[in-house]
Order: C-alpha cells, then sequence, then structure tokens
C-alpha cells in the first residue's frame, strides 16, 4: 500500500459524459502527478500540482484539466468523453518533484 | 479484427538467475531517473532511482547502471524470484524543465 488512495476504482460511463477522478496523496506529500496508461500508449504523464499550484503539463487535452485543493487532494476532470480516453488513470504523490513517486491503484476508465 | 496493443519487450529468466533489464532515455537535459515495477492490475512501484551524477547505484538485489554516453540505462535483478514477475520501466525526468517521460516497458517473467 503505497499510501496514495483514488476513488471511484472502476468508472464506466458513455461518450460525451463528464467524469472527474479524485487522489488523496500521502500523508506530508505536496505534489500530486497525473498519469494516463492506455494498452497502446504506455504510461504518459498529464500533469503535475505542488502545494495547490500546476507544475508542470504533460500530454494533457484540453477536454481535461486538473486542480489541486488546499487539503491536498486532487481531481481530474475529463469531458466530452471519447472511446480513446478508456484507460487507466494513476495519480502519484511525491514530498517534492526531486523525491520519488509512489503510486495509488488506479482508476480504470470504460468508455462506451 | 486486427488487436491493437503495446507490444513490450519481453524477458524470460529461471528463477535465481540474475535478469538485466534495459532502457534507452532520450532526453540529454534528464537528470533524474527512476525504475518502476508495475504488476498486473497494480500501480506502479519505486524500485530504485539515480541521478545524473552517479553511475551505479545499488539496493536490495537490485543495480541501477547509468551511462549517460549513450543515454542508457540499466536494472539488474540479482537472484530473480517469481515474484519479480511483472512490467518494469524506466523514467527519465529533467529537474529543471520539469519533464517526466516514461519507457514503454519490459515485461520480465521468471520460470520456477
Amino acid at each position: 500500500d503505497s499510501g496514495v488512495t483514488q476513488t471511484p476504482k472502476h468508472l464506466i460511463t458513455a461518450t460525451g459524459q463528464r467524469v472527474t477522478l479524485r487522489c488523496s496523496p500521502r500523508s506530508g506529500d505536496l505534489s500530486v502527478y497525473w498519469y494516463q496508461q492506455s494498452l497502446d500508449q504506455g504510461l504518459q504523464f498529464l500533469i503535475q500540482y505542488y502545494n495547490g499550484e500546476e507544475r508542470a503539463k504533460g500530454n494533457i487535452l484540453e477536454r481535461f484539466s486538473a486542480q489541486q485543493f488546499p487539503d491536498l487532494h486532487s481531481e481530474l476532470n475529463l469531458s466530452s468523453l471519447e472511446l480513446g480516453d478508456s484507460a487507466l488513470y494513476f495519480c502519484a504523490s511525491s514530498v517534492s518533484f526531486r523525491n520519488e513517486q509512489f503510486f495509488g491503484p488506479g482508476t480504470r476508465l470504460t468508455v462506451l | 479484427g486486427e488487436s491493437v496493443g503495446l507490444h513490450l519487450p519481453t524477458l524470460s529468466v529461471q528463477e535465481g538467475d540474475n535478469s538485466i533489464i534495459n532502457c534507452a532515455y532520450s532526453n540529454s537535459a534528464s537528470d533524474y531517473f527512476i525504475w518502476y515495477k508495475q504488476e498486473s492490475g497494480k500501480g506502479p512501484q519505486f524500485i530504485i532511482d539515480i541521478r545524473s551524477n552517479m553511475d551505479k547505484r545499488q539496493g536490495q538485489r537490485v543495480t541501477v547502471l547509468l551511462n549517460k554516453t549513450v543515454k542508457h540505462l540499466s536494472l539488474q535483478i540479482a537472484a530473480t524470484q517469481p515474484g519479480d514477475s511483472a512490467v518494469y520501466f524506466c523514467a527519465e525526468i529533467s529537474l529543471s524543465g520539469n519533464q517526466f517521460y516514461f519507457g514503454t516497458g519490459t515485461s520480465l517473467t521468471v520460470i520456477p
């Protein structure tokens, strides 16, 4: 158990819908990272937050957005969902950018 | 129809043998590297890291070697055990540029 929690574990929805994935980092970790892992693209970095502020952006689509709240939990919002958005979405946390990241168990999103 | 998926390099080793997993990284500015292990249905798990000012680092049964000249990273697992069966992938991070890249991974199978 990494100490990072993600909800929900599974999510099934239809194209065009909007979903919110939630992540609680390990106690004491200020950085939160979001990743997408799909069958055909491996693990892709989406976005990083540090203490509430966006710090780095990867391959995140404009239909996706994220935020980190004052209590340091983070949410990833996915809108206008497409079939290709079906993937595992992982959240990770670390003390700072220069430290190892601890991954949560992931949310499996299926878009039908 | 044709199936689409990520075709991971695979490595099969006998239990008790040593394993070597390789990773070629792409960004010359990357200065921090991590090896992760991902078991089926779970999030990636940190194994070992190395900074660019080092060329070797050892952990418990694992050793990471870094060759910056040819941008190559390797993970050596000593006395491989069935529990080591998983997908292993390397991550390269540019600390100054806030950039993360993950390799596609190598699937390790340990034969009892």
